[in-house]
């Protein structure tokens, strides 16, 4: 298994503005992932963080509004810039332990309101 | 594609009685099926997964779940249902048709246990 957590666990944040998010993991990890849960709604991948590469993104979702970065095998950040409204989620950090027949595991997330 | 379904949005079921929540699959190839948990205000938590063998998978805090081939079905059950477990159930599956191996979440399934 793994330990995850997350800074911050709540942000308010104003229109126009950035926040970065970041997530620890207590063990080396290849794959880390990062989530969007919309109030009331599913879970919607954002994209899968390397090390060592670049981040892959879902269709919907681009480098210049959610920038990451996966310095090391434990360590990784996402940025939410220029913030709306529409950005107003729960983002969480996960992590793969390899094999596909592995669960994932979930950081506690991160509660972000934007005014 | 892979994808997964939770017919209900929402399942209310009376304190010791069996709960079921359902979920349906569609995958090409093998399914690597999961459900996971979310309480208020914290992060998922891994409950159960199929990947071969017994159809019957048997997972944390009493719950279990029935993978059914020919119905394309795994749903998620408990004998009887405690006020505790109240929260919101998401079921996924592994979509094993890119490099990433992501999860792809249903839309979720509120479960109210009245006492």
């Amino acid at each position: 298994s793994a330990v995850i957590s997350q800074k911050p666990s709540r942000d308010i944040c104003q229109r126009g503005t950035s926040l970065t998010i970041q997530c620890q993991v207590d063990s080396q990890v290849t794959m880390m992932f990062w989530y969007r849960q919309q109030p009331g709604q599913s879970l919607t991948l954002i994209a899968t963080a390397n090390q060592g590469s670049e981040a892959t993104y879902e269709s919907g979702f681009v480098i210049d509004k959610f920038p990451i970065s996966r310095p090391n095998l434990t360590f990784s950040t996402l940025t939410v810039s220029n913030m709306s409204p529409e950005d107003s989620s729960i983002y969480l950090c996960s992590v793969g332990l390899g094999a596909v027949n592995n669960e994932q595991f979930f950081g506690p997330g991160t509660r972000l309101t934007v005014l | 594609a892979q994808s997964v379904a939770q017919p209900e949005d929402q399942v209310n079921v009376a304190e010791g009685n069996p709960l079921t929540v359902k979920c349906t699959y569609s995958v090409s190839g093998n399914p690597y099926l999961f459900w996971y948990v979310q309480y208020p205000n914290r992060g998922l938590q891994f409950l159960l997964k199929y990947i071969t063998g017994d159809n019957l998978v048997k997972g944390s805090y009493g719950f279990e779940a029935e993978f059914n081939k020919s119905q394309t079905s795994f749903h998620l059950k408990k004998p009887s249902a405690l006020v505790s477990d109240s929260a919101l159930y998401f079921c996924a599956v592994r979509d094993i048709s890119g490099a990433t191996n992501k999860l792809i979440f249903g839309t979720g399934t509120l479960l109210a246990v009245q006492p």
